[in-house]
């Protein structure tokens, strides 16, 4: 199995608290996603980043924000969490490049968050 | 932009009989496709991959899937179920630009009765 951990593995907040997630890996990839995944929704990709501070936005990026100061670590901050981020995150990690490497991605356990 | 669609939200087989989950995505160009399995509270873990060359690629599990260009579809299929397969199952389309993002279905959930 791909080593990433992510932690907290569950979490209850309150609604206007700051919330951090972090995805920590030990492949040396280069990629590193965030996902949201909520009945209905499958995933949703929130930021994604390409290397230690490159990051890009997901298709549902508002109310988040990341960091990556090195490889091995991304983390995922709700400013101030509200009742609709409820929901389960799950980091992957990615490294292709070359015509025999393939973009599969590699998942962590997942973190579930509740905002009350 | 790319897209995946699985028609069936859930499917019920019995333990034993074949099966077969559909998928059928949207891309400009030549696809890499996967199929992924979620376990009940677990990440997802890949079950197969397409990128090109033979187009019935084998994966983990007994799996097995034929990407068909013509009719944009990679097709999950297994020829005996099993109690154990009982999950969730990710179609995936992804690109070898724009970062590598991958683009998922909303997933089919099966069930296996006994």
């Amino acid at each position: 199995d791909a080593g990433i951990t992510q932690s907290p593995r569950h979490k209850v907040t309150e609604t206007g608290t700051p919330v951090t997630l972090r995805c920590h890996q030990t492949e040396n990839h280069r990629y590193m996603y965030w996902y949201r995944q909520d009945p209905g929704h499958g995933l949703r990709l929130i930021h994604y980043s390409y290397g230690v501070k490159d990051t890009d936005k997901g298709e549902v990026s508002d109310g988040y924000s990341v960091s990556r100061s090195k490889t091995e670590d991304f983390l995922l901050t709700l400013e101030s969490a509200t009742s609709s981020q409820t929901s389960v995150y799950f980091c992957a990690i990615s490294e292709f490049g070359g015509e025999s490497s393939y973009n599969e991605q590699f998942f962590g356990p997942g973190t579930r968050l509740t905002v009350l | 932009a790319q897209s995946v669609t699985q028609p069936d939200i859930h499917i019920t087989v019995s333990e034993g009989a074949s099966l077969e989950l559909r998928c059928n995505y949207s891309y400009g160009a030549t696809p890499y496709l996967f199929w992924y399995v979620q376990s009940p509270g677990q990440g997802l873990q890949l079950l197969l991959k397409y990128f090109s060359g033979d187009t019935l690629v084998q994966g983990i599990k007994g799996f097995e899937a034929e990407f068909k260009r013509s009719q944009s579809s990679f097709n999950l299929r297994k020829p005996s179920v099993h109690w154990s397969d009982a999950a969730e199952y990710f179609c995936a389309v992804g690109a070898q630009t724009n970062a590598g993002k991958s683009t998922f279905g909303d997933g089919t959930t099966l069930t296996v009765k006994p």
